[in-house]
């Protein structure tokens, strides 16, 4: 199994650009979600969802969107980048929300300029 | 704002010697979470801790959650290189009742010399 596969590994994008940050799951977890790492912020969640259909916001969603078509698949949106968004993003999928342990992609390195 | 305070930041030491670190909160959390992440990777679960005053150990690591659930420690004994990294504690808090999405702290990043 390959678990959680985010691509790309890295980008660099101008201010304005859109772009979308692929994140795939073959555990068939119900639970997605996103992070970005910043340092000495830690991990602050974008967005996240309890299964396909439903998406909702989490700590920092503002420039950010999301869809779940299906269980496998949880797209991160940038529709106008700002140098703000720079950061490590991380997917994460578990089983069940709220306390079931997290299964995390090795990360998308974005950069802003 | 919930908020899961780790310390410290930052710990450098030498391989053999022995190390906690904290994860400390005001809230009441349902279970707390520790995770390890490698550079250029995603954070890995160690360990779950569900039950105030439970005692989890895993190799030469122990974690304890706290009586009253708000607060962890994890110790390692005789610390080694493979133990570098940097250690997440993340936990689900009861806000108002219900439960409100997992939340990290904001890392201990370890350095363990040879």
């Amino acid at each position: 199994n390959a678990g959680v596969t985010q691509t790309p590994k890295f980008q660099v994008l101008k201010t304005g650009q859109s772009m979308t940050l692929q994140c795939a799951q073959d555990m068939n977890h119900e639970y997605m979600s996103w992070y970005r790492q910043d340092p000495g912020m830690g991990l602050r969640l974008i967005h996240y969802s309890v299964g396909a259909g439903i998406t909702d916001q989490g700590e920092v969603p503002n420039g950010y969107n999301v869809s779940r078509s299906t269980t496998e698949d949880f797209p991160l949106r940038l529709l106008s980048a700002a140098p703000s968004q720079t950061s490590v993003y991380f997917c994460a999928s578990s089983r069940g929300a709220h306390n079931s342990p997290l299964h995390f992609g090795n990360g998308t390195r974005l950069t802003v300029t | 704002t919930q908020l899961l305070e780790q310390s410290p930041q930052f710990l450098s030491i030498q391989e053999g010697e022995n190390l906690t670190v904290y994860c400390n909160s005001s809230s009441v959390f349902s279970s707390l979470q520790w995770y390890r992440q490698e550079p250029g990777e995603g954070p890995v679960l160690l360990v779950t801790v569900v039950t105030g005053g439970e005692v989890k150990k895993l190799k030469r690591l122990t974690f304890q959650f706290g009586d009253a659930r708000k607060d962890s420690s994890l110790h390692i004994t005789a610390a080694q290189p493979g133990d570098t990294g940097l250690y997440l504690c993340a936990g689900v808090a009861y806000y108002g009742g219900s439960q409100g999405n997992l939340i990290f702290g904001k890392g201990t990043k370890l350095s363990v010399k040879p």
